[in-house]
């Protein structure tokens, strides 16, 4: 089955500072891989996604980066606010077997003022 | 619309105790599933359902049942409770053709 592994696990930034997280998967098949951020106690809320056909996605301070010969994305936050201060959890799926998502352990990002 | 809602928000249980998880969805999606996540880890697949009457096991099924009777419905059944079921369970649905998950609010479960 799929693997994602997800790095790092925490990260402090300052204010203003921008935030990089990388992900990496084993499965070759998978096609679909969407960015989810979690605040304390909250339900995890999809903020972007990318798929197999495309290199890069961005919508507004938030960019995704895929290298599928690679097999890892990457999550790139920009001018960090403190209300990104949240857990940011990557994930894979082949679209081909019921959108199955296999989940990193997830990155908590605290930005500082 | 409401979305993905889960009942109840928190449960305590005792061991060996039996409960059910209630999911229910009003986007008429075809996909359905049902996470658990432990404190400090990612979500982790237990069941999954692609229409009615249809459903398959995640990564991690041992220990619940799931139904799918209708297609707004979901509910997991724990039939013997453990201490290793304490977490926070997520159910999430999607359609078919767009792949994105949207998640109810969770079930805090406490097992002692």
């Amino acid at each position: 089955g799929e693997n994602v592994e997800q790095h790092p696990s925490t990260l402090s930034v300052q204010e203003g500072d921008s935030a990089v997280i990388k992900c990496t998967y084993s499965d070759s098949a998978s096609n679909y891989f969407p960015w989810y951020k979690q605040e304390l106690g909250k339900r995890p809320q999809l903020i972007i996604d990318i798929r197999s056909n495309v290199g890069e996605k961005k919508d507004q301070r938030i960019a995704v980066t895929l290298n599928k010969t690679a097999k890892h994305f990457s999550l790139h936050i920009t001018e960090t606010q403190p209300e990104d201060s949240a857990v940011y959890f990557c994930a894979a799926s082949d679209t081909g077997t019921a959108s199955k998502l296999t989940f990193g352990t997830g990155t908590r990002l605290q930005v500082t003022l | 619309n409401a979305g993905v809602t889960q009942t109840p928000k928190f449960r305590i249980l005792k061991i060996g105790q039996s409960m059910t998880l209630q999911c229910t969805q009003d986007m008429n999606h075809n996909y359905m599933y049902w996470y658990r996540q432990d404190p400090g880890m990612g979500l982790k697949l237990i069941y999954y359902s692609v229409g009615a009457g249809i459903t398959d096991k995640g990564e991690v099924p041992n220990g619940y049942n799931v139904s799918r009777s209708t297609t707004e419905d979901f509910p997991l059944r724990l039939e013997l409770a453990a201490p290793s079921q304490t977490s926070v369970y997520f159910c999430a649905s999607s359609y078919w053709s767009e792949n994105i998950q949207y998640f109810g609010a969770g079930t805090r479960l406490s097992v002692l």
